[in-house]
């Protein structure tokens, strides 16, 4: 069982619909999440990231955390083809160091 | 603010030939680290510098792969001989100090991508 599953994709919504991208994981240690938006031959830039359980929104995305069922998803509003990339889970034990990565859900957002 | 620098870009090879990638990373940034993305997959930490120091090589295939940041800034990533696994994204990444108690983010290059034939 890998430490991280992630849904590889693709998903494919229409314009201005609401998308739930969503990890599990196995580790009940890690203490920090984080969402990677990563576009086609670029490096991952970080979404948002998540201390322990809860949620957190930033504009049109919002992340939630649930420890208890070691399950983190990132919730996109009124998406945008601009939104179009492959998005990574990523958790650790200590902050930004020592990142285990989910394998990315490629999203397809068709104007 | 500049970003993170890689080269090259793309990389074409034959197995059991070596190949070496380099990265510059951002002014001030003292901790750097390098990934490898084998396609479908998820980053993988191959090693982390701090200055010139290593912190984790753990994960590193030290039979073949070798890295060195000699004066603290620039790196160099090696693969020698190469194998067709090898085929991949290779990242780099800093950020601003491990040694800081703020939580610091990581900063992505383009990557270079490895093709082994």
């Amino acid at each position: 069982q890998k430490e991280v599953e992630q849904d590889p994709g693709p998903l494919s919504v229409p314009e201005g619909a609401i998308v739930s991208l969503n990890c599990t994981y196995s580790n009940s240690a890690f203490q920090y999440f984080m969402w990677y938006r990563q576009y086609s031959r670029k490096g991952p830039e970080l979404l948002m990231y998540t201390y322990s359980s809860g949620n957190k929104e930033d504009g049109r995305f919002t992340a939630q955390v649930d420890k208890s069922s070691k399950y983190i998803s990132l919730f996109i509003r009124d998406s945008q083809p601009s939104d179009s990339a492959t998005y990574l889970c990523a958790m650790s034990l200590t902050g930004f160091q020592k990142l285990v990565f989910g394998t990315g859900t490629r999203l397809l957002v068709s104007p | 603010e500049a970003g993170v620098a890689q080269s090259p870009r793309y990389k074409i090879i034959e197995k059991r030939q070596s190949v070496a990638f380099w990265c510059n990373p951002i002014s001030g940034h003292a901790t750097l680290y390098w990934y490898q993305q084998i396609l479908g997959q998820g980053p993988k930490l191959l090693i982390q510098f701090q200055n010139n120091g290593v912190v984790d090589d753990s994960q590193l295939p030290k039979d073949r792969f070798s890295a060195e940041r000699l004066k603290g800034v620039d790196s160099t990533l090696k693969i020698q001989p190469a194998k067709l696994e090898d085929s991949a994204v290779y990242l780099c990444a800093s950020s601003l100090d491990l040694s800081s108690t703020r939580q610091e983010t990581q900063y992505f290059g383009p990557g270079t991508r490895l093709l082994v034939l």
